[in-house]
């Protein structure tokens, strides 16, 4: 990827409700897409990675990711939101130059 | 398996003073290394990167410096603080690039600075 793009830097859902958090990549072959999530005051944790296998991929804490070529996205879901899933979330590609690129992050808020 | 550790995890300096903070990697050789700064609302954003012993790439021209004395020890320096410095620094690491590389980064805990 040389760059990468997450639409709406705070998402806000209900407990219980869906959880979408968008990702689009610019193209380069092969991609190397991942999702990270950092909790406040703390480093980032991998959720999943998409490394040219299943084009649907899982993660921990019941996320997945649908690599998507015809529409450049990597969007991260999860069927119900936890309380516990509030934090940032940042996607990240693979960039010509060996080195991670990252969008700005979201943060994803969840309302009791 | 790997562990990457930092240090200190929080830290108050005034503003002109100095700056050291240490990063080691545990369960793995010739890693790359990597310094993050995350400033509030901006991301995450690569200082510095390395491949190797002594071998630094800097990608912001900054008031801070970065070595690697050792193959798994990488610092973060600056001689003189300024307000602007403020921030969350990561460490991280990733393998190194071989076939089927693919870039995937591991995180330190983070160390909050606070420059007043």
């Amino acid at each position: 990827a040389q760059s990468v793009t997450q639409l709406g830097s705070h998402v806000s859902v209900s407990e219980g409700a869906l959880v979408l958090l968008r990702c689009n990549y610019s193209s380069s072959v092969p991609p190397y897409l991942f999702w990270y999530v950092q909790y406040p005051n703390q480093g980032l944790q991998l959720l999943l990675k998409y490394t040219s296998a299943a084009t649907l991929v899982k993660g921990i804490n019941g996320f997945e990711a649908e690599f998507k070529k015809s529409e450049t996205s990597f969007h991260l879901t999860k069927p119900s939101a936890h309380m516990s899933d509030a934090a940032e979330y940042f996607c990240a590609g693979l960039g010509s130059q060996g080195n991670l690129i990252f969008g700005k992050g979201t943060k994803l808020s969840v309302k009791p | 398996s790997q562990t990457i550790h930092q240090w200190p995890a929080t830290l108050v300096q005034p503003v002109g003073s100095p700056l050291s903070l240490e990063c080691t990697v545990e369960g793995t050789s010739n890693p790359n290394l990597y310094w993050y700064r995350q400033a509030a609302g901006r991301g995450l954003q690569l200082l510095f990167y390395s491949v190797g012993i002594g071998q630094i790439s800097s990608e912001v021209p900054q008031n801070l410096s970065a070595s690697r004395p050792q193959d798994r020890q990488f610092i973060l320096s600056s001689k003189k603080l300024l307000l602007s410095d403020s921030g969350f620094y990561l460490c991280a690491w990733s393998a190194a690039v071989r076939a089927a590389y693919t870039g995937e980064l591991f995180f330190g805990e983070g160390s909050r600075l606070t420059v007043l």
